[in-house]
C-alpha cells in the first residue's frame, strides 16, 4: 500500500542548532514530493519540492531537503533554527499519474528553545 | 490579492445539523480539494475537483457532500451522518499541468474550525 511516513511526531531543538526531520515513503515509482509547514491555526505553506534532477533541493526560510532514491526518503533539513521556524512540519507526496492527489504524513511538531 | 479564502474561520454546530463551510479562490485555478485535519493524522483528503460540475471523493467522503457550480467556489457541506465532525478543514487550490506527468503546487486556504456542540 502506498503511505508517508514522518517517523518524529515532536522534535525539540534550541535556537540557533540545525534541523532535521525525516520522511519516508512506499510507492511503486518515485512520486512527486513535497514540504508544507502549518503555523499554529493557519493553512500550509510550501516550503520545497522535488520532481526531478538534483537531489538536494534549496526552498524557502532557509529550508533544504535531500531525496534519496535507495532509501526511498526525503528528509527536510535547516542548518539553523530561528525561533519563527516552530510550526508543524507536513510531507506530503504525489504519485506520477494524472489523478493530482497529495497524500500527507502525520506531521512534526517543532518546538524551538531559547 | 490572488488566494483562497476559507468562511467562517470558526463554525459551532449542533448534533444533527448539516452546515455548509464555503471555499473560494481567485487564481483561476481548474483544481479544487477538500481535507480535514485531525490531531497526529495529518490531513486526509474528503473531495476533489478538476473541473466544473464534476468532482471525486476522496479518502473519507462518509457524510459530507461537495458541489462545483463554478470553478471559484468549492462549498463542503458536513451532513448529520458525519459520525465525527469536529475538526479543521482546509481547502486546497490548484493549477493543472499543462504537460502530462507534470505537477503544480497546492494553495491552501486558513482554513475553518468546526466544533460539534
Amino acid at each position: 500500500a502506498q503511505s508517508v511516513t514522518q517517523p518524529d511526531i515532536h522534535i525539540t531543538v534550541s535556537e540557533g542548532a540545525s534541523l532535521e526531520l525525516r520522511c519516508n515513503y512506499s510507492y511503486g515509482a518515485t512520486p512527486y514530493l513535497f514540504w508544507y509547514v502549518q503555523s499554529p491555526g493557519q493553512g500550509l505553506q510550501l516550503l520545497l519540492k522535488y520532481f526531478s534532477g538534483d537531489t538536494l533541493v534549496q526552498g524557502i526560510k532557509g529550508f533544504e531537503a535531500e531525496f534519496k532514491r535507495s532509501q526511498s526518503s526525503f528528509n527536510l533539513r535547516k542548518p539553523s533554527v530561528h525561533w519563527s521556524d516552530a510550526a508543524e512540519y507536513f510531507c506530503a507526496v504525489a504519485p506520477r499519474s494524472n489523478d493530482y492527489k497529495l497524500s500527507f504524513g502525520a506531521g512534526t511538531t517543532v518546538t524551538v528553545r531559547a | 490579492d490572488g488566494g483562497i479564502t476559507q468562511s467562517p474561520k470558526y463554525l459551532f454546530r449542533k448534533e444533527g445539523q448539516n452546515v455548509t463551510l464555503s471555499c473560494e479562490q481567485n487564481l483561476n485555478h481548474d483544481a479544487m480539494y477538500w481535507y480535514r485535519q485531525d490531531p497526529g493524522q495529518g490531513l486526509r483528503l474528503i473531495y476533489y475537483s478538476q473541473i466544473v460540475n464534476d468532482f471525486q471523493k476522496g479518502d473519507i467522503a462518509e457524510g459530507y457532500s461537495v458541489s462545483r457550480e463554478k470553478k471559484e467556489s468549492f462549498p463542503l457541506t458536513v451532513t448529520s451522518a458525519q459520525k465525527n465532525p469536529t475538526a479543521f478543514y482546509l481547502c486546497a487550490s490548484m493549477a493543472l499541468p499543462g504537460a502530462p506527468s507534470s505537477y503544480n503546487e497546492q494553495f491552501f486556504g486558513p482554513g475553518t474550525r468546526l466544533t460539534v456542540l
